[in-house]
């Protein structure tokens, strides 16, 4: 069965810290792995990744893949409390995504 | 772009009654998707349409949910008759298969099925 198991479920910490959030996944047809972030709303699309080795960056976000081991990570430097919201990793197994249950990330002053 | 847009933002209603949930996906997107979240299960695809056409529908939970898209800028997802265990946000994503392949999702709707 397919699964997408993210780690840990939840995070506390203070603003300036540095987090990392993990990604493993198992799915029979990998495509692609994407992040998103989830606040009160809609998930809002971080980055895609699709090949090992390679980090994608967006300011103080970072991600990379490795594909022979099967997990990801989401890198924040320099946490701020506009950081804070869960986030979710998903797997496509051919035109389907796949969702882990997502880390909650709390940032405080 | 709007980007996907779903209405209605909320719902409240009674065991029993008939729902419409509806979504204009991106203009230019191929596909429509339909997910169900809730805190014990997280994120659920129910359903997925490319070109109009339903793909995969293994995520409707039961028979009384149904999903549609006439045409490449409408969807709609029915519950009939709802209940209690219904409650839930419902996400539309739209995205461009064989292209970009990014979900973005709209607002959602969140159902309360008294």
């Amino acid at each position: 069965e397919d699964k997408v198991v993210q780690s840990p479920l939840s995070l506390v910490v203070h603003e300036g810290d540095t987090v990392t959030l993990n990604c493993s996944y198992e799915v029979t047809n990998f495509r692609s792995l994407l992040w998103y972030k989830q606040e009160k709303k809609a998930p809002t699309f971080l980055f895609m990744l699709t090949s090992s080795g390679i980090e994608k960056k967006s300011g103080r976000l970072s991600s990379i893949l490795d594909k022979k081991e099967l997990f990801s990570i989401l890198n924040i430097t320099a946490t701020q409390t506009g950081d804070s919201a869960v986030y979710l990793c998903a797997v496509y197994n051919t035109d389907k995504l796949i969702f882990g249950t997502g880390t909650r990330l709390q940032v405080f002053p | 772009d709007a980007g996907v847009i779903q209405s209605p933002r909320h719902e409240v209603t009674e065991m029993g009654q008939e729902v419409t949930l509806r979504c204009k996906p991106i203009s230019g997107h191929n596909s429509l998707f339909w997910y169900r979240q809730t805190m014990m299960r997280g994120l659920e695809l129910l359903i997925y349409f490319n070109n109009n056409v339903p793909i995969d529908d293994s995520g409707m939970p039961e028979d009384r949910f149904s999903a549609k898209m006439p045409n490449a800028s409408f969807s709609t997802l029915k519950i009939q008759p709802s209940e209690p265990r219904d409650s839930a946000v419902y996400f539309c994503a739209s995205s461009f298969l064989g292209g970009e392949n990014i979900q973005y999702f709209g607002a959602g709707t969140r159902l309360s099925v008294l």
